[in-house]
């Protein structure tokens, strides 16, 4: 079975610093993949960036990155010069193959400080 | 082009009532998932439908129950409604079944379901 855990139900951060939010995961599957989502107020879930479990580097996407350390099972979010609109929750979330349903975290409210 | 939409936004019902949500994906897309979102936790996976075939279900009762339309639309149905399914429920598509691990899915902004 696939597990996410999150354990920082909150963060705060002061505008145009960066921030790491953590996330763990447990499977057995030596295939897999790991994601990012951003849920504003509105309830949208929106992609943010993938890592696949066989990626060599950590993803990148704008001013998101994804700090990956397989042995520690980690998947770290780092955004950098946070902006008052990142102020939302966040999910970690992953798939193993041949059609797993995307497995979800209970997610970080980050709210970002003017 | 337009994104995964839900209707209605908001919804309320009783406890023993019955409710059906809508999704519409985005062009293209033949995958529709559904997921239940309790306050205070991340999304819990419901059902997986491609090309109008279930291809996955969560641990849900058989209260809940989806279909998908020859047009990819798709509905998902509860049943006897109970106070516990009070949630934010999100429809998410994507182009295939999600056989790989990087199959990314796109959401609704959800239906808020609330059971008085």
């Amino acid at each position: 079975a696939q597990k996410i855990t999150q354990t920082q139900p909150g963060m705060f951060v002061q505008e145009k610093e960066a921030v790491t939010l953590d996330c763990t995961y447990d499977t057995s599957d030596p295939s897999y993949g790991l994601f990012w989502y951003k849920q504003p107020s509105s309830g949208e879930m929106i992609f943010l960036i993938y890592q696949g479990s066989y990626d060599q580097q950590n993803a990148t996407e704008g001013r998101y990155s994804l700090n990956f350390q397989k042995a520690r099972k980690s998947a770290n979010l780092v955004i950098s010069a946070s902006q008052l609109g990142d102020s939302a929750m966040y999910f970690c979330a992953m798939r193993s193959t041949g059609n797993t349903p995307l497995v979800f975290g209970k997610g970080t409210r980050l709210s970002v400080i003017a | 082009d337009a994104g995964v939409t839900q209707s209605p936004t908001h919804l309320i019902k009783t406890r023993g009532q019955h409710v059906t949500l809508r999704c519409s994906p985005i062009s293209g897309h033949k995958s529709v998932s559904w997921y239940q979102q309790v306050l205070g936790q991340g999304p819990q996976f419901i059902f997986q439908y491609y090309e109008k075939e279930e291809r996955g279900r969560g641990n849900f009762p058989d209260r809940f129950s989806a279909r998908q339309f020859p047009n990819y639309s798709s509905e998902l149905n509860v049943n006897a409604l109970l106070l516990g399914d009070s949630a934010l429920y999100l429809c998410a598509s994507s182009m295939s079944t999600g056989e790989g691990t990087n199959e990314k899915l796109f959401f609704g902004s959800g239906t808020q379901l609330s059971v008085l």
